[in-house]
Parts: C-alpha cells; sequence; structure tokens
C-alpha cells in the first residue's frame, strides 16, 4: 500500500511552547488528510479533515485556534499544537486519502507536554 | 449502540490458531477497513473493502453487504501477530470519515 510519513515520530516539549508535526504521503497524491488523537487504550478520535488548499474541517469539541491545520500541497498536512499544555499529550495520527477514498495511516507521533 | 461493533473484545489464542475477529456496523457503507496497531504504536492499514474477500499472506477479509458484516482471519497465527486490530467503516458522504470499531486485543502465545 501506499507510504505516509509523520514527522517527528516522538517529541517532547515545555508547556507554552508551540509544536508542529508534518504528515507527508510518500508516493501518491493526496486529496484529503486526516487528523486523529489517540488515548491511551482508546480508539482513535478524529480532530479535523482537511482538503488541499481549503481550511480545515475540525470535529466539534477540537478547538480550532488551539490545533492548526495547514494542507497546503497534496502531500503535506502539518499540525501545530499551539501553546501546548500536559493535556495536549497523546499520540496524534494522520491519515492520507487519495481519489480512490482509501486511507493510509501514518505511524504516529508521541508528543509529551512537561 | 455503536455504529461499528466488534468482536471479541480480547482474544488470547495459541501459536498457529486459526483467528477469526468479527465486525457488524449499522450503517450503510462505501468501504470497509481493517485496521492493525501493536502497543505503542502506529497504525497500519490492513484492507480496504467493499465487497467479497481479500487475501494478503495469512490473512483474509471477508464482508457481506447485505448481512452487513465482516470477518478479518488470521492463519497459522504467529505471536507477532499479537496486535489490536480495528474495524472502520467508510460511509460515504462528502469528506469520507471513518467510523472506528473499539478495537480486538490479540494476543498469540507461543
Amino acid at each position: 500500500g501506499a507510504v505516509v510519513s509523520q514527522h517527528p515520530s516522538r517529541v517532547i516539549c515545555k508547556s507554552g511552547t508551540s509544536v508542529k508535526i508534518e504528515c507527508r504521503s510518500l508516493d501518491f497524491q493526496a486529496t484529503t488528510m486526516f487528523w486523529y488523537r489517540q488515548f491511551p487504550k482508546k480508539s482513535l478520535m478524529l480532530m479535523a479533515t482537511s482538503n488541499e488548499g481549503s481550511k480545515a474541517t475540525y470535529e466539534q469539541g477540537v478547538e480550532k485556534d488551539k490545533f492548526l491545520i495547514n494542507h497546503a500541497s497534496l502531500t503535506l498536512s502539518t499540525l501545530t499544537v499551539t501553546s501546548a499544555h500536559p493535556e495536549d499529550s497523546s499520540f496524534y495520527i494522520c491519515s492520507a486519502s487519495g481519489l480512490a477514498h482509501e486511507q493510509y495511516f501514518g505511524p504516529g507521533t508521541r508528543l509529551t507536554v512537561t | 449502540k455503536n455504529e461499528v461493533e466488534q468482536s471479541p473484545q480480547n482474544l488470547t489464542a495459541q501459536e498457529g490458531e486459526f483467528i477469526t475477529i468479527n465486525c457488524s456496523y449499522s450503517v450503510g457503507i462505501s468501504a470497509l477497513h481493517w485496521l492493525q496497531q501493536h502497543p505503542g504504536g502506529g497504525i497500519v492499514s490492513l484492507f480496504m473493502l467493499s465487497s467479497g474477500k481479500k487475501k494478503h499472506g495469512r490473512l483474509i477479509a471477508t464482508i457481506n453487504i447485505q448481512e452487513k458484516h465482516s470477518s478479518l482471519h488470521i492463519t497459522a497465527s504467529h505471536p507477532r501477530d499479537s496486535a489490536v486490530y480495528i474495524c472502520a467503516v467508510n460511509s460515504g458522504g462528502s469528506n469520507y470519515k471513518l467510523t472506528f470499531g473499539k478495537g480486538t486485543l490479540l494476543t498469540v502465545n507461543p
């Protein structure tokens, strides 16, 4: 299947700083990218859906000013956690979808805010 | 009631056993995904199917659209198959969001 990468795989940051996570589709053009958050032993929670070149659509309860999503190209989407707090510590996963509406998942980024 | 129900929630097997994980859903779908997640790890897409059956190595996925049911089978299970297996459905719509089951934790003992 197609390959989706995420960078970084792990990040530790201090409270109040911002962290950017990149999601790249390496061998196909991703018209849509999804950002998920996963709490320990829980299923994935969709945070937002982004289509290339347009504003992201956020799920209810997700603060768009705190979780900034940019999908500037067909191969790259970024999630920036602004003014991070310890409660933002989580596993963040992206997935990318092409014209056939398949979804390929990235390996995830573990964020720890101290 | 969740739109996507998986069973069992937990499954322990001995190496070499044939494994079946079930997924039932209550909405119309355009596709169903089977995903695998190892502890502390990322998610791997195993299958996407909208009808019939797919096979990849020791893994087989089937779907019955009329009965709104899918199964994931693992033949000759191995300890490295130990993971959480997640069923997710794509109900179409303009953005093709996935609805996830709660996952099945599979442990294969040597």
